[in-house]
């Protein structure tokens, strides 16, 4: 089993409508979620960080955590062109600064 | 633009040459990572160095070499590779503690011929 789950995609949705990425992860002694975007050719970019159940809002984005079903998610609302890309879902491990990352989901929002 | 700076961004080197990737931040970061991600694949962890030591070798070839000079400097020395070491080398960082996330540089695409 692998540490962190998503589901690979590709998620098409239109333009302006919400874009709902999920992942789920083994370890539940697990304390921190993050979620990166990466352009085809980029390197990973940070968006959203998470460490409590319940949701948390930046701007368009939200991230919401649920650790007692192991489950985070990310909802992208008024979704761009531009928020085209694959997004990974990263989970810190307890020991040694190592971070788990799911195999990411690709998002094609389409004009 | 980012706040890890990773040189060069292009290398092609051939199977026998000796090569070195660089990856400087100066975040005050303690944590310090390599990654060797392929074309549609998630990042793959290489090392970690936490406080200027190896923490972390996963079971990489001997034919990519870390060091940690200090605590901004995280270098990736290349000899003897082969052309399946084609991909991005993503360098990161992190506080080092806590539960703060990590920084990626731009990356290094590296051609291997």
């Amino acid at each position: 089993q692998k540490e962190v789950e998503q589901n690979s995609g590709p998620l098409s949705v239109p333009e302006g409508a919400i874009a709902s990425l999920n992942c789920t992860y083994s370890d539940r002694v697990s304390q921190s979620f993050f979620w990166y975007r990466q352009y085809s050719g980029k390197s990973p970019e940070l968006i959203m960080s998470i460490y409590s159940n319940g949701d948390k809002e930046d701007g368009r984005f939200t991230a919401q955590l649920n650790k007692a079903s192991q489950y985070v998610s990310l909802l992208i609302r008024d979704s761009q062109p531009s928020d085209s890309a694959t997004y990974l879902c990263a989970v810190k491990g307890n020991n040694f600064n190592k971070f788990y990352f799911g195999s990411g989901t690709k998002l094609n929002v389409k004009p | 633009d980012t706040e890890v700076t990773q040189t060069p961004k292009h290398l092609v080197m051939g199977m026998t040459n000796k090569k070195s990737l660089k990856c400087e931040q100066h975040m005050g970061h303690r944590a310090m990572y390599w990654y060797k991600q392929k074309a549609k694949k998630p990042p793959e962890l290489m090392f970690v160095y936490s406080y200027e030591k190896l923490s972390i070798n996963e079971s990489v070839p001997s034919r990519f070499s870390p060091e940690c000079p200090n605590s901004s400097l995280l270098n990736l020395h290349l000899h003897a590779l082969q052309p399946e070491d084609s991909a991005l080398y993503l360098c990161a960082s992190s506080l080092g503690q806590g539960d703060q996330p990590q920084h990626f540089g731009d990356g290094t695409r590296l051609s291997i011929l």
